[in-house]
């Protein structure tokens, strides 16, 4: 198994870009998030998704859209990149079985607007 | 808002010393986790103590949990080098169904000098 994927490892976008976060996970997880993680800070949750075609927002969405349309996928949108931005960036996933919820955390991409 | 404050903010010691580091939290929870990070990688989780659990042990890892005063300690045992790095603890909320949706602290870097 690979875990939980994300591409790409390092971008650096321009003010007012676009792009898109990619996450994947193989371990047929219903409960898959989205962090950005800024120095001294923990992780903030941006959004997450409890299974296919189900999300919502999370502690700091704002700038950052998501959709889900399978169980294994789940991207991370930048509308409009502002410097603001410039954070890591984790996906997790996880299952939930009896209040048991260990996340599997991926690499992270780690994400420059200039 | 950041759910779990974690103290010490940085913990330095030598090879075989044990480390503690301690997690509180503001509102009630499901369960309670500690992840480690490695310098510029993802999170691993290392344990889970459930709300009505009062302590835990993995390996070298004691936790114990305090619902009572909202607060939750992490011993590392007769530590080595390689457990340097930082360590989170992230609260699931109460409210019936988890799903996959944590709060992070900020973390306390522990460096164990060889």
């Amino acid at each position: 198994n690979a875990g939980v994927t994300q591409t790409p490892k390092f971008q650096v976008l321009k003010t007012g870009q676009s792009m898109t976060l990619q996450c994947a996970q193989d371990m047929n997880h219903e409960y898959m998030s989205w962090y950005r993680q800024d120095p001294g800070m923990g992780l903030r949750l941006i959004h997450y998704s409890v299974g296919a075609g189900i999300t919502d927002q999370g502690e700091v969405p704002n700038g950052y859209n998501v959709s889900r349309s399978t169980t294994e996928d789940f991207p991370l949108r930048l509308l409009s990149a502002a410097p603001s931005q410039t954070s890591v960036y984790f996906c997790a996933s996880s299952y939930s079985f009896g209040g048991y919820n260990e996340q599997f955390f991926g690499p992270g991409t780690r994400l420059t607007v200039l | 808002s950041q759910q779990g404050e974690e103290d010490p903010q940085a913990l330095s010691i030598q090879e075989g010393e044990n480390a503690t580091m301690n997690c509180s939290y503001k509102t009630s929870i499901n369960n309670l986790q500690w992840y480690r990070q490695n310098s510029g990688r993802g999170l691993v989780h290392l344990i889970l103590i459930r709300s009505n659990e009062r302590e835990k042990h993995s390996g070298r890892l004691r936790v114990t949990l305090d619902t009572s005063k909202k607060s939750s300690s992490l011993l590392i045992t007769a530590s080595r080098a390689a457990d340097t790095a930082s360590y989170f603890c992230a609260t699931d909320g109460a409210g019936g169904t988890s799903y996959g949706k944590l709060t992070f602290g900020q973390g306390t870097i522990l460096t164990v000098h060889p």
